[in-house]
């Protein structure tokens, strides 16, 4: 069965620091990978896809994203956080029935002033 | 996402009671889904609709129901057989079905039990 694990559940970095959120699925074939942000009492919103093709993937606030095909991983980074990249990050595979989206538990990310 | 409209923002609900969360797009999407969401738990999926009059059960299904009379709009029922209701509900769409298609996400409805 397809699933997504996000092994950090909550990760604290100063301002200014880099980031890396960690991801790993499990999925048969070639994977559609997203990372979506939730900021508290809030919608998700896209960070960046993958389908195919180059393996490192830029997205919005200066976001990228490298997949790894032999480690079955799609970790987020950034090489700057601002304080206002504090919420939480879900990873997700489009892997269930009709292509339906697989999340991660999600990490939460504090950042320290 | 200005798209979609959730509401109420905040519900409650009494024992024994059927409340139903609502969720409009003027996005013109094909596709619409609801999700549950429990701290530390992830999204999980409860039903989604891929057009106008069907619509199909996700892995939490039991104790809610969904209409898809019109492409606008999607409500979810939490009926009085799901003893455990409280949680955030988002609704999101997509423009189509597809896999490789980003989902757009509502602002989401918190449901709590009195």
């Amino acid at each position: 069965a397809q699933s997504v694990t996000q092994p950090d559940i909550h990760i604290t970095v100063s301002e200014g620091a880099s980031l890396e959120l960690r991801c790993n699925y499990s999925y048969g074939a070639t994977p559609y990978l997203f990372w979506y942000v939730q900021s508290p009492g809030q919608g998700l919103q896209l960070l960046l896809k993958y389908f195919s093709g180059d393996t490192l993937v830029q997205g919005i606030k200066g976001f990228e994203a490298e997949f790894k095909r032999s480690q079955s991983s799609f970790n987020l980074r950034k090489p700057s956080v601002h304080w206002s990249d504090a919420a939480e990050y879900f990873c997700a595979v489009a892997g269930g029935s009709q292509g339906n989206l697989i999340f991660g538990k999600g990490t939460k990310l504090s950042v320290k002033p | 996402d200005g798209g979609i409209t959730q509401s109420p923002k905040y519900l409650f609900r009494k024992e024994g009671q059927n409340v139903t969360l609502s969720c409009e797009q003027n996005l013109n999407h094909d596709a619409m889904y609801w999700y549950r969401q429990d701290p530390g738990q992830g999204l999980r999926l409860i039903y989604y609709s891929q057009i106008v009059n069907d619509f199909q059960k996700g892995d939490i299904a039991e104790g809610y129901s969904v209409s898809r009379e019109k492409k606008e709009s999607f409500p979810l029922t939490v009926t009085s057989a799901q003893k455990n209701p409280t949680a955030f509900y988002l609704c999101a769409t997509r423009d189509r079905p597809n896999p490789h298609e980003k989902l757009f996400f509502g602002s989401g409805t918190q449901l709590s039990v009195l």
